[in-house]
């Protein structure tokens, strides 16, 4: 099976670098994917790494590193809006692109 | 587009009642998704479909039923309502070639 932690809750001020990781248990998986969700909203998709190192695009970036069953979202020139919730997410093996999301962590940017 | 589209928003239900909430996506999606998310948590897939005609179960289907026969159009049936149901629940589709899920705005229901 499959098993994802992430922090509950990061905060960072508006500017700065914010890192949030993910660490997880799993057999096998296809890609590690990010979603960002804001409250009352549906998730959307941020980034998707097939393979280990860094997939850049624009403010965010994400990491990922099998060897030592992690990854992370790096987000750079915090902005207020992107206070929000992000997870995670495998896409194990077998059929259908089904995604196992990790717990998410709540991301609190303040002035 | 109006990418994927779920009826009805809010619903309150009374325990042993049923209901089928309604998801449809007009992309030409082959994949389709129903997940539900709990207040604080991560989402936890019930069921999916790789095509019409076609579902299978996902992690937490127990309670639920859902039917595929349009492309378009992913019914998720709750029969008898539980408390433990409560819960926003999401739809999602993607094309076979793609990592990218597409979600739809979610229905809040709550059973009492």
């Amino acid at each position: 099976g499959q098993s994802l932690e992430q922090p509950s809750e990061v905060t960072a001020v508006e500017g700065a670098i914010v890192q949030i990781n993910c660490t997880y248990q799993t057999s096998g998986f296809y890609g590690l994917s990010w979603y960002q969700q804001h409250d009352g909203g549906a998730p959307t998709f941020l980034s998707y790494n097939a393979l280990d190192g860094l997939e850049e695009t624009g403010r965010f970036s994400s990491f990922l590193s099998r060897s030592d069953s992690y990854g992370y979202l790096l987000l750079q020139e915090l902005q207020m809006k992107d206070s929000a919730s992000y997870f995670c997410a495998v896409r194990p093996p077998g059929g259908g692109n089904k995604l196992t999301f990790g717990t998410g962590t709540q991301l609190k940017v303040e002035l | 587009n109006a990418g994927v589209t779920q009826t009805p928003k809010f619903r309150i239900l009374k325990i042993g009642q049923s209901m089928t909430l309604q998801c449809t996506q007009d992309m030409n999606h082959n994949y389709m998704y129903w997940y539900r998310q709990d207040p604080g948590m991560g989402l936890k897939l019930i069921y999916y479909s790789v095509g019409a005609g076609i579902t299978d179960k996902g992690e937490v289907p127990n309670g639920y039923n859902v039917s595929r026969s349009t492309t378009e159009d992913f019914p998720l049936r709750l029969e008898l309502a539980a408390p433990s149901q409560t819960s926003v629940y999401f739809c999602a589709s993607n094309s076979g070639g793609s990592n990218e899920q597409f979600f739809g705005p979610g229905t809040r229901l709550t059973v009492l």
